[in-house]
C-alpha cells in the first residue's frame, strides 16, 4: 500500500523567495515519486519525477526535488519564485516496475502557492 | 505538442442518470487511466486500461462504473445511475508505458450530479 502527505495544503511566498513544498510517502515496495502542477482550469502537468536514478532531480521552470529514503521524502524546491508559479501542486507515488500496480498513482492532497509581488 | 483531450468540460446530470465522459488519449500511448477529485480532496485512482481490458481498479470503481475503448482513439468512462456523490472533477491520463513513464493528463471533466 502506498500513501502521501503534503505538509501546508497553502504555501504564501514573495516573489523571489525560496519555495518549499514538502512531501512525505509511505510505500511497501520501492517507490517512483512525482510533483505534478496544476494551473486553473488545465490538466496535471509533470513537474519532475524520480524513478531510482540520482536522489536529486531536476524538473522544468527550475524546480528539483530530492529524495530521501531515511526520511521518506521528496521536497519540492525552487530558489526563486516567480508569480507565474502560482498553482497548485501535487506529490505522487505509484510502485517501481516489478510491482503489480499497473502505474496507479497515489496523490497527496495539494499544495496550493501563491506568490506575492 | 500532442496532448490529451476530454469532453464535455462541464456536464450537469439529475440523479439516477447515465453519463458518458469522454476522452481522447495521446495516440502512441497504451496504458489508460481514470481519476477523480472530490471538491477539496485528493486526487483519487479509479482504473487503469491496458490491451482493451481493466488492469487494475480501486474500491470506488463499483459496478456502477464502466470503461471503454469502443473505437481506437476514445476512451470512455460510463456512470449507469448517477449519485449525488459522484460529482467531482474527473481527468483522463494516458501514458506509453506504466510506472515510471509519465502519465498525460487531460484538463478534465466537472460532473455535477443534482
Amino acid at each position: 500500500a502506498q500513501s502521501v502527505t503534503q505538509l501546508g495544503s497553502h504555501v504564501s511566498v514573495s516573489e523571489g523567495a525560496l519555495v518549499l513544498l514538502r512531501c512525505n510517502y509511505s510505500s511497501s515496495v520501492p517507490p517512483y515519486l512525482f510533483w505534478y502542477v496544476q494551473y486553473p482550469n488545465q490538466g496535471l502537468q509533470l513537474l519532475l519525477k524520480y524513478t531510482s536514478a540520482a536522489t536529486l532531480v531536476k524538473g522544468i521552470n527550475g524546480f528539483e526535488a530530492e529524495f530521501k529514503k531515511s526520511e521518506t521524502s521528496f521536497h519540492l524546491t525552487k530558489p526563486s519564485a516567480h508569480m507565474s508559479d502560482a498553482a497548485e501542486y501535487f506529490c505522487a507515488v505509484s510502485a517501481a516496475a516489478g510491482g503489480t500496480s499497473y502505474g496507479k498513482l497515489t496523490f497527496g492532497q495539494g499544495t496550493i502557492l501563491t506568490v506575492h509581488p | 505538442e500532442p496532448e490529451v483531450t476530454q469532453t464535455p468540460s462541464h456536464q450537469v446530470t439529475q440523479m439516477g442518470q447515465e453519463v458518458i465522459l469522454r476522452c481522447v488519449p495521446i495516440s502512441n500511448h497504451l496504458y489508460f487511466y481514470w481519476y477523480r477529485q472530490i471538491l477539496g480532496q485528493k486526487v483519487e485512482f479509479l482504473v487503469s486500461f491496458y490491451n482493451n481490458e481493466i488492469s487494475e481498479k480501486s474500491e470506488i470503481f463499483d459496478d456502477q462504473f464502466s470503461v471503454e475503448r469502443p473505437d481506437g482513439s476514445n476512451f470512455t468512462l460510463k456512470i449507469r445511475s448517477t449519485k449525488l456523490e459522484d460529482s467531482a472533477m474527473y481527468f483522463c491520463a494516458s501514458s506509453r508505458q506504466t510506472t515510471y513513464n509519465e502519465q498525460f493528463f487531460g484538463p478534465g471533466t466537472r460532473l455535477t450530479v443534482l
